[in-house]
């Protein structure tokens, strides 16, 4: 079957650093993405990884290690807009794209 | 370029009513996906279209929901009759095939009453 799993919740403080996890079990691995989603908005992408390692994109980066089935996204330098769902997603068989339930960031100050 | 279209914005309907949904994809982009989002989750996918055929409709309620992509382009989603449970937001996306680039609409939020 098709598992994306992600921590429902996370809190942390302005100006500090915060790793979100996710683990996959899917039927085909296309790659794997990122999406930040702010309450009643829809989905937009912030990263994407296919091959093992980090990719760096200004304050996120993500990493990804397809033995492992794991990937985890670093936000650093937290800023109050940076509150918002993370949702972890994996192109899987055809295409398509599977999410997990997404972990719901809330930054303090 | 211009993004993906959906309309309407929000939708609200008594249970038992029909609704439907209309979609726009990124022109070129024959891949075009119906995603429902229930709150506090992450989007499940509904169906799956390449150009006018589907692809996946494995998560479609069959018996309530229905989607068409004629010509291959603009796309409707249908709930006939709804129910208290269709209540999320729907959203669509489209892709160029094989590029991994998903480009999601702005959704439509239902509220079944």
């Amino acid at each position: 079957g098709q598992n994306i799993d992600q921590p429902t919740e996370m809190t942390a403080t302005e100006g500090a650093i915060v790793q979100i996890n996710c683990t996959y079990q899917t039927s085909g691995f296309n790659g794997l993405f990122w999406y930040q989603q702010h309450a009643g908005e829809a989905p937009t992408f912030l990263s994407y990884n296919v091959l093992d390692g980090l990719e760096e994109k200004g304050r996120f980066s993500s990493f990804l290690s397809r033995s492992k089935g794991y990937s985890y996204l670093l936000l650093k330098e937290l800023q109050m807009k940076d509150s918002a769902s993370y949702l972890c997603a994996v192109s899987s068989d055809g295409g398509k794209l599977i999410f997990g339930q997404g972990t719901e960031l809330s930054v303090k100050p | 370029e211009a993004g993906v279209a959906q309309s309407p914005r929000y939708k609200i309907i008594e249970k038992r009513q029909s609704v439907a949904f209309w979609c726009n994809p990124i022109s070129g982009h024959a891949t075009l996906y119906w995603y429902q989002q229930i709150l506090g989750q992450g989007p499940k996918l509904l169906i799956q279209f390449q150009n006018n055929g589907v692809v996946d409709d494995s998560q479609l309620p069959k018996d309530r929901f229905s989607a068409e992509r004629l010509k291959g382009v603009d796309s409707t989603l249908k709930i006939q009759p709804a129910k208290l449970e269709d209540s999320a937001v729907y959203l669509c996306a489209s892709s160029l095939v094989g590029s991994g680039g998903y480009t999601f609409g702005s959704g439509t939020r239902l509220t079944v009453v």
